[in-house]
């Protein structure tokens, strides 16, 4: 159980251009899900938090209007990187969380498999 | 606010030798522990986690790890290690009042030598 999906895996695009990610629960509804971005050899990096229904929670520093974070339903989240350039070609990783899987004790994370971005 | 200290970017071991990777911490509060494990292009798999209660902490592969308050640690061991641990470990924190964001270490790169 607790399992979640990212799609695509990998994606090449042009500069200029806008892809989407799409994170979904697949065996679960996700109250609170997590957007990461990981460069080559570090760690990850919390950009926003989105909560069903409602509006994204972005990290200092992360550019809301370039990172875009709809949260429509209790099993899917999508991120649109727009007008993209090569700077934010990175691993993409999705987390999601529901109190009660925890049996109400914690939010525990269940992460995807991640989108390799890659913009030429 | 919380911070996460993995002070071994790479650690080479033999196969069917023990490993411990180490993890240091800094909070203000409370906190829940967290060891996290990366294979190649792949997201992260929970290895195991601190909550409360005994302090040695059984998780998934033969992985341990021990939380020790004092010294703010939480080190990550296995007494014997195999091919197949190869991998990137993340250790993270999150506070215990609520806040689900898990703030990460830098990793540790796991090679097992043959």
């Amino acid at each position: 159980g607790a399992v979640v999906s990212q799609h695509p895996s990998w994606v090449i695009c042009k500069s200029g251009t806008s892809v989407k990610i799409e994170c979904r629960s697949l065996d679960f509804q996700a109250t609170t899900m997590f957007w990461y971005r990981q460069f080559p050899k570090q760690s990850l990096m919390l950009m926003a938090t989105s909560n069903e229904g409602s509006k994204a929670t972005y990290e200092q520093g992360v550019e809301k209007d370039k990172f875009l974070i709809n949260h429509a339903s209790l099993t899917l989240s999508t991120l649109t990187v727009t007008s993209a350039h090569p700077e934010d070609s990175s691993f993409y990783i999705c987390s999601a969380s529901n109190l009660g899987l925890a049996g109400g004790k914690f939010y525990e994370q269940y992460f995807g498999p991640g989108t390799r971005l890659t913009v030429t | 606010a919380q911070s996460v200290t993995q002070l071994d970017s790479q650690v080479p071991v033999f196969e069917e030798a023990p490993v411990e990777l180490r993890c240091n911490y800094s909070s203000s509060v409370s906190v829940y522990l967290f060891w996290y494990v990366q294979y190649p292009n792949q997201g992260l798999q929970l290895l195991l986690k601190y909550l409360s209660g005994s302090t040695l902490v059984k998780g998934i592969n033969g992985f341990e790890a021990e939380f020790n308050k004092s010294q703010t640690s939480f080190h990550l061991r296995k007494p014997s290690v195999h091919i197949s641990d190869t991998a990137e470990y993340f250790c993270a924190v999150s506070d215990r009042f609520g806040n689900e964001k898990l703030t990460f270490g830098t990793g540790t790169r796991l090679t097992i030598i043959p």
